[in-house]
């Protein structure tokens, strides 16, 4: 049973361009989430998270909004960039020190 | 930032055969350490939680006499797939978040290239 779903295997956009990637999960016990970012033959690379209190947290061109009601989160990165090119993860846990729960994740393209 | 440091990034071993895999917090101290595995176009799957000084908890379906784990250490978790087979082959990752840091995320390490053969 998938907790964590991205239900879009794949995302191609233009440079420059908004790129936002979508995920849901199922448990309602969540309220830790991440995203991550994956190169082929290396491990994920934290981006940003947002913990369950917050709907929106913000680094430099990534942006996570959070919807409990919802149970859906989203990364949006703006502007895109190719070096953004990547597979990203969205991962979830019940507590910040817990284990997480990925998603399949969704690839990246961004075209210059 | 906090480096994870796993090795080897690839192997190649006969099946039946064990092997060994490494996984260090450079800068930082881990009390628990987190063991994944991906197929190819697949998500990461937790295999188990390592801990230090005391056994690791391991995910529903994964055997813990074939995957061996070793935290005896506060920077250094080791993986040993026993007996390997060619479903063995995959992608193994560790992890490990930084004590004492609040909401600190997991940071992974490069992931070993496992392919038996």
């Amino acid at each position: 049973d998938q907790q964590v779903k991205q239900n879009s295997p794949s995302l191609s956009v233009q440079e420059g361009r908004i790129s936002i990637l979508n995920c849901d999960y199922t448990n309602s016990m969540f309220d830790y989430f991440l995203w991550y970012k994956k190169y082929p033959a290396e491990g994920p690379t934290f981006l940003i998270s947002i913990s369950s209190i917050k709907d929106k947290n913000e680094d430099g061109r990534f942006t996570v909004f959070l919807n409990k009601s919802a149970k859906h989160l989203s990364l949006h990165i703006v502007p895109s960039q190719p070096g953004d090119s990547a597979v990203y993860f969205c991962a979830a846990s019940e507590g910040a020190n817990s284990k997480l729960t990925f998603g399949k994740g969704i690839t990246l393209s961004v075209r210059p | 930032g906090a480096v994870v440091s796993q090795h080897p990034s690839w192997v190649i071993c006969k099946s039946g055969t064990s092997v060994k895999i490494e996984c260090r917090s450079l800068d930082f101290q881990a009390t628990t350490m987190f063991w994944y595995r991906q197929f190819p176009k697949q998500s990461l799957m937790l295999m188990a939680t390592s801990n230090e000084g005391s056994k690791a908890t391991y995910e529903q379906g994964v055997e813990k006499d074939k995957f061996l784990i070793n935290h005896a250490s506060l920077t250094l978790s080791t993986l040993t797939v026993t007996s390997a087979h060619p479903e063995d082959s995959s992608f193994y990752i560790c992890s490990a978040r930084q004590g004492g840091v609040y909401n600190s995320p997991l940071h992974f390490g490069n992931g070993t290239r496992l392919t038996v053969t």
